[in-house]
């Protein structure tokens, strides 16, 4: 299995619709995960952090499910803003201090 | 809100010249981080850094890197010998604290080997 996986779209969708990403990882000994958003040609940007079971935000909601290594990301009453590559990132292996790795990107385009 | 800024946003260079990247983290972060995005492929971890000195470093971060945190608040990255390749937007990131914690990231050096 890859570090992490994740469906690299596009996701093609109307505004105000409902729309999930699915992100695998090979690491069973994560503790964090992340998801992050990238505006093109942009820096990643923290859209939100998951630590347990899962973690609600407004229109946004990441579920972990630890024993089939597994994280997602489902987008409530999707806005034209919402259009972005979302980055799923879990701690890397090897050290203790932080190294990040990414996944390749889910793709959103949100039409009006 | 506290950002990480970085500099020159452009950078052109003739291949073979060094560059320096400039970075500073938020304030109060204990943790740096520099990252790499070649056009079209993922983020990668190029190295990471804490105390003064470097703590954890990629397969990518040879000989032709270096980092230096010349004085409390800027964070460099050096590139010796540029290549083609080197070609990227490079990503500097701080943390409050290292593992499990998520990491700000700048807003980027793209970087353009000719």
């Amino acid at each position: 299995r890859k570090e992490v996986e994740q469906d690299p779209g596009p996701f093609n969708v109307p505004e105000g619709a409902t729309v999930a990403f699915n992100c695998t990882y090979s690491n069973s000994a994560s503790q964090s995960f992340f998801w992050y958003r990238q505006d093109c040609r942009k820096e990643p940007k923290l859209l939100m952090s998951v630590y347990s079971s899962g973690n609600e935000d407004g229109r946004f909601t990441a579920q972990l499910n630890r024993a089939s290594q597994y994280i997602s990301l489902l987008i409530r009453d999707s806005k034209l803003s919402d259009s972005a590559t979302y980055l799923c990132v879990v701690p890397g292996r090897g050290g203790s201090q932080g190294n990040l790795i990414f996944g390749k990107g889910t793709k959103l385009s949100v039409k009006p | 809100e506290p950002e990480v800024t970085q500099t020159p946003s452009h950078q052109v260079t003739q291949m073979g010249q060094e560059v320096i990247l400039r970075c500073v983290p938020i304030s109060n972060h204990l943790y740096f981080y520099w990252y790499r995005q070649i056009l079209g492929q993922k983020v990668e971890f190029l190295v990471s850094f804490y105390n003064n000195e470097i703590s954890e470093k990629s397969e990518i971060f040879d000989d032709q890197f270096s980092v230096e945190r010349p004085d409390g608040s800027n964070f460099t990255l050096k590139i010796r010998s540029t290549k083609l390749e080197d070609s990227a937007m490079y990503f500097c990131a701080s943390s409050e604290t290292g593992y499990n914690q998520p990491q700000h990231f700048g807003d980027g050096t793209r970087l353009s080997i000719l």
